[in-house]
């Protein structure tokens, strides 16, 4: 299957500084990525979905100017959580998916581990 | 507003019994449903889906029923495995042409020999 890599899996960061995390389709062009976060023994949330060389549509509620996204290539998106706080500590997962790889199948990234202190 | 839910937040089954997930939507617009297995600190993998044309799909010891008037679908697994203890989230989509999935809230199986 497709495989989606993320990177760091595990940030650990001072309230008040920026974090960037990587997400990469390694074995497939993706058109569409999404970003997800998802608190302790509750379901994936849907942050944003982004498109290859578009802006990224953020869901209700999400703070655009707080969660930035970047989807330059068909490989790559970043989410940046800019000025972090406690209360964005969370396990942020992004998925990838690609018109040819099925209706509506997403591939997912192992997710990222962010905690600030 | 959850759209999509999953009642029961655990389940414990025997090795080599049947293991049923259940999953509830409210969305009538939901046309395409999918099932994500997920371990800790790990990203969900696909299972299995199913489109609102069928009320089953079987693919090996998965199986996913569809109840569209009921707006339940569930899962099930048999023989269940001691591997297959993790968390199990269901997900619908409204159209055909978006891609993006409204997740369950998780149900966590074990599954003990």
């Amino acid at each position: 299957g497709a495989v989606v890599s993320q990177h760091p899996s595990r940030v650990i960061c001072k309230s008040g500084t920026s974090v960037k995390i990587e997400c990469r389709s390694l074995d497939f062009q993706a058109t569409t990525m999404f970003w997800y976060r998802q608190f302790p023994k509750q379901s994936l949330m849907l942050m944003a979905t982004s498109n290859e060389g578009s802006k990224a549509t953020y869901e209700q509620g999400v703070e655009k100017d707080k969660f930035l996204i970047n989807h330059a290539s068909l490989t790559l998106s970043t989410l940046t959580v800019t000025s972090a706080h406690p209360e964005d500590s969370s396990f942020y997962i992004c998925s990838a998916s690609h018109r040819g790889s099925g209706w509506n199948e997403q591939f997912f990234g192992p997710g990222t581990r962010l905690t600030v202190l | 507003d959850q759209q999509v839910k999953q009642n029961s937040p655990s389940l414990s089954v025997q090795e080599g019994r049947i293991s049923i997930l259940n999953c509830d939507y409210t969305n009538s617009m939901f046309d395409y449903f999918l099932w994500y297995k997920k371990y800790p600190a790990e990203g969900p993998t696909f299972l299995i889906s199913i489109s609102s044309i069928k009320d089953k799909n079987e693919d090996g010891r998965f199986t996913v029923f569809l109840n569209k008037s009921a707006k339940h679908l569930s899962l099930h697994i048999v023989p269940s495995q001691p591997g297959d203890s993790a968390v199990y989230f269901c997900a619908a989509s409204a159209t055909r042409n978006t891609d993006k999935l409204i997740f369950g809230t998780g149900t966590r199986l074990q599954v003990f020999p």
